[in-house]
């Protein structure tokens, strides 16, 4: 079956750590999202990828870091920096991130906490 | 550019209707709408395309006003599984294409 995989479904991090959130799809799909949600703020754009080798900053970037090396993985790290990092992260994908009209694909998404 | 839903909370009695509103500040090229049970991932109901288009899903359907840059959505009959949050995500135009941007949610509860 396609779909969009997320893992771990719970971290913990202490103060300080850099900790990676996984993301892979099977979609075949070209654009790939991470958001955070937090309660009462909706979702909120991290960083965003439409091709292989390239991303763009959402709206909350500092704090975070992803990679794109191929199509079907876009790993999210959550670094030192980001100074409130607990919260629901939530993996995407699209069919074409140049398009309009197609629908967004979630992962089952990954609590963070830290301890 | 996050589009405003209200109203934030809804409560229904199973087979009663409710409406959600979705409106933006800019023009907009489509408006998604997803539902988000507790604790998993957002599952897409339906897109509304610039033109006014009406789509279906179930017993819910959606409008899109483009020269008010608003849509609402409309949950007929509900059902108990219905509940959930609902968020409606824009796309703007003159923005980087298939980026949405979302709203803060309504959240939905049908009791039997």
């Amino acid at each position: 079956d396609g779909g969009i995989t997320q893992s771990p479904k719970y971290l913990f991090r202490k103060e300080g750590q850099n900790v990676t959130l996984s993301c892979e799809q099977n979609l075949n799909h070209d654009a790939m999202y991470w958001y955070r949600q937090d309660p009462g703020q909706g979702l909120r754009l991290i960083y965003y990828s439409q091709i292989v080798n390239d991303f763009q900053k959402g709206d909350i970037a500092e704090g975070y870091s992803v990679s794109r090396e191929k199509k079907e993985s876009f790993p999210l790290t959550v670094t030192s920096a980001q100074k409130n990092p607990t919260a629901f992260y939530l993996c995407a994908s699209s069919a074409q991130g140049g398009a309009m009209n197609t629908e967004a694909f979630f992962g089952q998404g990954t609590r963070l906490t830290v301890v | 550019q996050q589009p405003v839903q209200s109203p934030q909370a809804v409560i229904l009695r199973e087979g009663e209707d409710a409406v959600i509103n979705c409106s933006s500040s800019k023009a907009l090229y489509s408006v998604h709408w997803y539902r988000q049970k507790h604790g998993e991932a957002p599952v897409f109901l339906m897109i509304l395309l610039k033109g006014g288009e009406q789509k279906g899903h179930e017993k819910i359907s959606a409008s899109f006003n483009e020269k008010k840059q608003q849509s609402s959505l409309y949950l007929t009959a509900s059902q108990l599984s219905y509940s959930g949050t609902y968020f409606c995500g824009t796309e703007p135009r003159g923005s980087t294409l298939g980026r949405l941007y979302f709203g803060r949610g309504t959240q939905l509860t049908v009791w039997p």
